[in-house]
C-alpha cells in the first residue's frame, strides 16, 4: 500500500532564515505530487504541484521554490521566511486522474 | 478557475443526521471530492462524485447535480468524533486533475 510521510511535523523559524520541507511516497511509481498551505481559518492553497523529476508549476507568486529531485521526493523550500509563510503545509500526492491523498502535514511558525 | 462555497459552521446532537452542502462555478469539471479534517491533522479522503446522484458509504452519502453545480455530505448516527472540518473540492478537468477546495465547514457534534 502507498504511505507518505512528511517532515518535520513542527518548525519554529524567525523571520528571514531558510526553510527546507520535505515529503516522500512510497508504494507507487510517477505520482502527481503537490504541496498546499492551510493558513489559519483558511482553505487549502496549492503552492506547487509536480507530474514528474524536475518538472514544477507554481500557482501563486511568492518567496518559496519547490523541487522534485526524485520520483518520489518532494521539497517546499524557502531563503527567506516571513511572518506571512506560517500555517500548516501539506504535501499530497496521486495517480494520474485520481483521488489525492495527503501527508499527515507541516506546522510552521514564524517568529 | 473554480468558485465553491459552503457553510461556516454547523451543529448537530448524536445520533442525529446532517447534511452539508456545496455549491461550485467551474469553467471544467471532472469530479467532486468530500474530504474530513480533525483539527491539527491532514485532510482525509471520504467521498467522490462525477456522475449524478447518490454514492453511499457507510454512515457517509455524498450526492452530486452537476447541471445545478451542487452537491451535499450527509451524515448519519452523528457520533461524537465525527466534529470535524469537512472540506469540498471540485476537480478540474485536464489531466492534471488539479484540487479546487471550499474554506471547509467546521461541523460540532454534541451530547
Amino acid at each position: 500500500s502507498q504511505t507518505i510521510h512528511q517532515w518535520p511535523a513542527t518548525l519554529v523559524q524567525p523571520v528571514g532564515s531558510p526553510l527546507s520541507l520535505e515529503c516522500t511516497v512510497e508504494g507507487t511509481s510517477n505520482p502527481n505530487l503537490y504541496w498546499y498551505r492551510q493558513a489559519a481559518g483558511r482553505g487549502l492553497q496549492l503552492l506547487f504541484y509536480s507530474v514528474g523529476i524536475g518538472q514544477i508549476s507554481s500557482e501563486v507568486p511568492q518567496n518559496l521554490s519547490a523541487s522534485r529531485p526524485q520520483d518520489r521526493q518532494f521539497i517546499l523550500s524557502s531563503k527567506k521566511l516571513l511572518l506571512s509563510d506560517s500555517g500548516f503545509y501539506l504535501c499530497a500526492w496521486s495517480e494520474r486522474g485520481h483521488t489525492q491523498y495527503f501527508g499527515p502535514g507541516t506546522r510552521l511558525t514564524v517568529l | 478557475g473554480q468558485n465553491i462555497d459552503q457553510p461556516t459552521e454547523m451543529t448537530a446532537t448524536e445520533g442525529a443526521i446532517v447534511q452539508i452542502n456545496c455549491t461550485y462555478q467551474t469553467s471544467g469539471f471532472n469530479g467532486l471530492f468530500w474530504y474530513q479534517q480533525h483539527a491539527g491533522e491532514a485532510p482525509t479522503f471520504l467521498s467522490y462524485n462525477v456522475l449524478d446522484g447518490l454514492e453511499e458509504k457507510g454512515r457517509f452519502s455524498s450526492f452530486l447535480s452537476r447541471s445545478k453545480g451542487y452537491s451535499y455530505l450527509l451524515l448519519k448516527e452523528l457520533q461524537m468524533k465525527d466534529s470535524a472540518s469537512y472540506l469540498c473540492a471540485v476537480r478540474e478537468g485536464s489531466t492534471l486533475g488539479r484540487l479546487y477546495f471550499g474554506r471547509g465547514t467546521q461541523l460540532t457534534v454534541w451530547p
